[in-house]
């Protein structure tokens, strides 16, 4: 099947600084990718939708300036949280759709927040 | 708002047995399931899928049936192994065969396998 590759898989911050998660659709070119966040012990949670080269869709209450989506081409999206702070702990999964309707998931970054 | 969840959170089965994992949707008009696996640190993995003109779908140890009258489905693992420990979730796309749907993921189980 199809690969999505998330880096870094894990990475510890200090408070105030900000992280970027890159997810890359290796052997597709993907039309759509989809960034989750997951706490321990609960499901994985839609963060926002981007298509290449237009703006992300944010999910209710999801902060657009905290959480920075860019995808700048149709095998790489990223995802900056600013300012990251303790409660920005979590594990992000990243997903890419193919032409064809299937999606793919990345292996997911821990990120923890000192 | 989601309509695929209702899962037990843990099912803890002996080693060489059939699980069972559940899942109920809220929504009739829902057509298309999917199982995920996902081992602790990683992400999901596809597992099966069943759309709802199908009742029943096998895969390699692993069927899924569909009940549309209760809004059900289940996920079963014959000959549990230590390595199908992990959480199991029912997920669903939240506009079916729409290049613009985004998967919306249940609560989940997790599956731990006594030896």
């Amino acid at each position: 099947g199809a690969v999505v590759s998330q880096h870094p898989s894990w990475v510890i911050c200090k408070s105030g600084t900000s992280v970027k998660i890159e997810c890359r659709s290796l052997d597709f070119q993907a039309t759509t990718m989809f960034w989750y966040r997951q706490f321990p012990k609960q499901s994985l949670m839609l963060m926002a939708t981007s298509n290449e080269g237009s703006k992300a869709t944010y999910e209710q209450g999801v902060e657009k300036d905290k959480f920075l989506i860019n995808h700048a081409s149709l095998t790489l999206s990223t995802l900056t949280v600013t300012s990251a702070h303790p409660e920005d702990s979590s594990f992000y999964i990243c997903s890419a759709r193919d032409g064809d309707l299937w999606v793919f998931f990345g292996s997911g970054t821990q990120l923890s927040v000192l | 708002g989601e309509s695929v969840g209702l899962h037990l959170p843990t099912l803890s089965v002996q080693e060489g047995d059939n699980s069972i994992i559940n899942c109920a949707y809220s929504n009739s008009a829902s057509d298309y399931f999917i199982w995920y696996k996902q081992e602790s640190g990683k992400g999901p993995q596809f597992i099966i899928d069943i759309r709802s003109n199908m009742d029943k779908r096998q895969g390699q140890r692993v069927t899924v049936l569909l009940n549309k009258t209760v809004k059900h489905l289940s996920l079963q693992i014959a000959a549990t192994q230590p390595g199908d420990s992990a959480v199991y979730f029912c997920a669903e796309p939240d506009r079916p065969d729409s290049s613009a749907s985004k998967i919306i993921f249940g609560s989940g189980t997790r599956l731990s396998i006594r030896p």
